[in-house]
């Protein structure tokens, strides 16, 4: 079926490093749109970065991500971690099929960024 | 800009009542809208997506009968949760769509406790 795997459930760097957070997916579809959303505690979700164009570099606020149809991943990356990057992020697929919109979201990646 | 208000913020109940929340979209026409939990410790689990003018279609493991939803507009939605035991803790988010592919705006959340 359908899925969204993200690896790490936590992930914790040093501020200053670079930020990888990995996410691969799964669909019979071949237009599927990605999205990242991060999560602070107490706030709601918001959208970071979304994208359906294959091969196509999304920024937003630092970070970038780039859809691969090919290996069917989403990767999230920002250069330089900040104190404020702590928070879960989420990758997500959203699909519009015959038989009905589809959303699944990975199990989420605590980032920790410490100084 | 699109928002999306979600009330109650927090709700605590005795174990076999029920619990009722509602998502208001502002700035945007919400044809769609998912509603989702967060368990603790798990990710978020879709329950049902609405789509005005179409069935709602509620996820495995989740019923009409245990979450009834209500979607009689493009700027409104409702979810209950009937005979709230302890597996019904969590997290509730409502997810507003505006027609065609896209991202989700997300409600702040009804957190759910029950005693």
């Amino acid at each position: 079926g359908d899925s969204v795997t993200q690896t790490e459930g936590l992930v914790t760097l040093t501020e200053g490093l670079p930020v990888m957070l990995n996410c691969t997916y799964q669909t019979i579809y071949s237009n599927p749109f990605l999205f990242w959303y991060v999560h602070y505690l107490n706030e709601s979700p918001r959208l970071l970065l979304k994208s359906s164009t294959d091969n196509k570099r999304t920024e937003h606020q630092g970070f970038h991500a780039t859809l691969h149809k090919s290996s069917s991943s989403f990767h999230l990356q920002k250069s330089s971690a900040q104190l404020s990057d702590s928070a879960l992020y989420y990758c997500a697929l959203i699909f519009y099929g015959g038989s009905g919109n589809k959303l699944i979201f990975g199990t989420g990646t605590l980032l920790s960024v410490k100084p | 800009g699109a928002l999306v208000y979600q009330y109650p913020r927090r709700t605590i109940c005795k174990s076999g009542t029920s619990m009722r929340m509602e998502c208001q979209a502002v700035g945007f026409q919400a044809t769609s809208v998912a509603w989702y939990r967060q368990s603790p410790q798990k990710t978020f689990e879709l329950i049902a997506l609405s789509t005005v003018n179409s069935a709602i279609k509620y996820e495995q493991n989740f019923t009409q009968e245990k979450f009834p939803i209500s979607h009689p507009n493009l700027s409104f939605s409702s979810m209950t949760v009937l005979n709230a035991y302890l597996e019904d803790r969590g997290l509730y988010l409502c997810g507003a769509r505006a027609t065609g592919p896209g991202q989700l705006y997300f409600g702040e959340g009804s957190k759910l406790t029950v005693l």
